[in-house]
């Protein structure tokens, strides 16, 4: 158990539909970071929080938005669905997402899109 | 960008060592991790090595770095079949902030 958790664990909606995905990082880390593990595209990196703030943006669709709450908790909330949004979905935590940045995954969230 | 290739699949008989190859593209790398998933489960934290070093032993587990190759290594030693799963090598450059994943290696033991 990393520490780190993740609601709901699987998700099943339809396109273009909206949802929201939770996460709790390890007790005393600031930073929490989302990726996207897909079949096709592999475990690609889409944004971090620091703090409260945002840090840093990867391939992170228009369509999709987060942000951290002041308890450190971070949602993900994905909109106007597709198809192609179906995945698995990671947050990770870590300490202060400094140079070492051992990052410690939680059990990750699988959407559906029907 | 960067880039991080691994290949796709390797098949052991239990007690044998391992390898697990990575390369990277991104010479700022700073740090380069071993993450490992198990079906249905999240990415594990295995081990990781700073880029001004060669190796890293960590009990079954070995790391080696040729950072003029660019080239990452993960070798585990009397490979059990608990060791079965996805192996991702991972960099981060000197920002820290995001990991950049290989593929994966998916390690199958057979008994």
């Amino acid at each position: 158990d990393s520490g780190v958790t993740q609601t709901p664990k699987h998700l099943i909606t339809a396109t273009g539909q909206r949802v929201t995905l939770r996460c709790s990082p390890r007790s005393g880390d600031l930073s929490v970071y989302w990726y996207q593990q897909s079949l096709d595209q592999g475990l690609q990196f889409l944004i971090q929080y620091y703090n409260g703030e945002e840090r840093a943006k990867g391939n992170i669709l228009e369509r999709f938005s987060a942000q951290q709450f002041p308890d450190l908790h971070s949602e993900l909330n994905l909109s106007s669905l597709e198809l192609g949004d179906s995945a698995l979905y990671f947050c990770a935590s870590s300490v202060d997402g400094g140079s070492l940045n051992e990052q410690f995954f939680g059990p990750g969230t699988r959407l559906t899109v029907l | 960008g960067e880039d991080v290739e691994q290949s796709l699949f390797l098949s052991v008989r239990e007690g044998d060592s391992s390898v697990i190859n990575c390369t990277y593209t991104d010479s700022s790398s700073t740090y380069l991790y071993w993450y490992k998933q198990e079906p249905g489960a999240g990415l594990q934290l295995l081990t990781y090595i700073f880029s001004n070093m060669d190796m890293k032993q960590d009990q079954r587990l070995t790391v080696l770095l040729n950072k003029k190759d660019k080239h990452l290594s993960l070798r585990i030693a009397d490979t059990q079949t608990g060791d079965s799963a996805i192996y991702f090598c991972a960099e981060s450059g000197n920002a820290g902030n995001m990991l950049t994943f290989g593929g994966g290696t998916r390690l199958m033991v057979k008994p």
